[in-house]
């Protein structure tokens, strides 16, 4: 079974630009996660998004969105981009929402912001 | 609201060597417990986990034991070799809280285990 991809795996982008981002889950999983992970902030929960709706959202601006698609995979959308964006972002997804579903990440989007 | 605080590292220990990595957490609710696994270059792999008070999770001769009293979830091994050298998170996930089922990460321990 194949597992979490993400695209693309490296970005370079500048000030007030904007980036999409993709998250392919694990065939037959219907939740997916985003999560920024930062060396000074850690690992921080973004949005998760389960069945097409947006179930759980973090501590971000409205400038993080996302969404996600009949067919499970979700994209993220980062707008006017600023230099603390830089990070890299982690997709995760499980089979169903709830703390007992194991949630498989995938490698993760570097984005680096200039 | 809810926290997980871990040793941050970096921890250098010798192959073979007994390993603590201790982990705190304050929630509000009754949570999940995880310790998860990052290989360099690579995301994040569930580790072990554990649900209720008492319960022990272990994989991979890792294994940590949820201790309601001392809000406590310490990564142990016996024996570590070299392979195991990464960064390890402990995390939480309290649906009582406002974050639901979002796992909250500690930040990370950095392990590096030498032959």
């Amino acid at each position: 079974k194949a597992g979490v991809t993400q695209t693309p795996r490296y970005l370079i982008k500048t000030r007030g630009q904007q980036v999409t981002l993709s998250c392919s889950p694990i065939s037959g999983h219907r939740s997916v996660s985003w999560y920024q992970q930062t060396p000074g902030q850690g690992l921080q929960f973004l949005f998760e998004y389960f069945s097409e709706t947006q179930r759980n959202k973090g501590n971000f601006p409205g400038r993080f969105s996302g969404r996600q698609f009949s067919n499970s995979r979700s994209e993220m959308n980062v707008s006017t981009l600023e230099l603390g964006d830089s990070a890299l972002y982690l997709c995760a997804s499980s089979f169903s929402t709830g703390s007992y579903n194991e949630q498989f990440f995938g490698p993760g989007t570097r984005l680096t912001v200039l | 609201g809810n926290s997980v605080t871990q040793m941050e590292g970096p921890v250098t220990l010798s192959e073979e060597a007994f390993l603590t990595i201790n982990c705190t957490y304050t929630a509000t609710g009754y949570p999940s417990l995880f310790w998860y696994v990052q290989y360099p270059g690579e995301g994040l792999q569930l580790l072990l986990k554990a649900t209720k008070a008492d319960d022990k999770g272990s994989n991979k001769g890792f294994e940590a034991t949820y201790r309601k009293e001392t809000t406590s979830f310490h990564l142990e091994k016996g024996s570590v070799q070299v392979s195991d050298s990464a960064v390890y998170f402990c995390a939480l996930s309290d649906p009582g809280s406002n974050s639901g089922y979002a796992l909250n990460f500690g930040k990370g321990t950095s392990l590096l285990v030498t032959p």
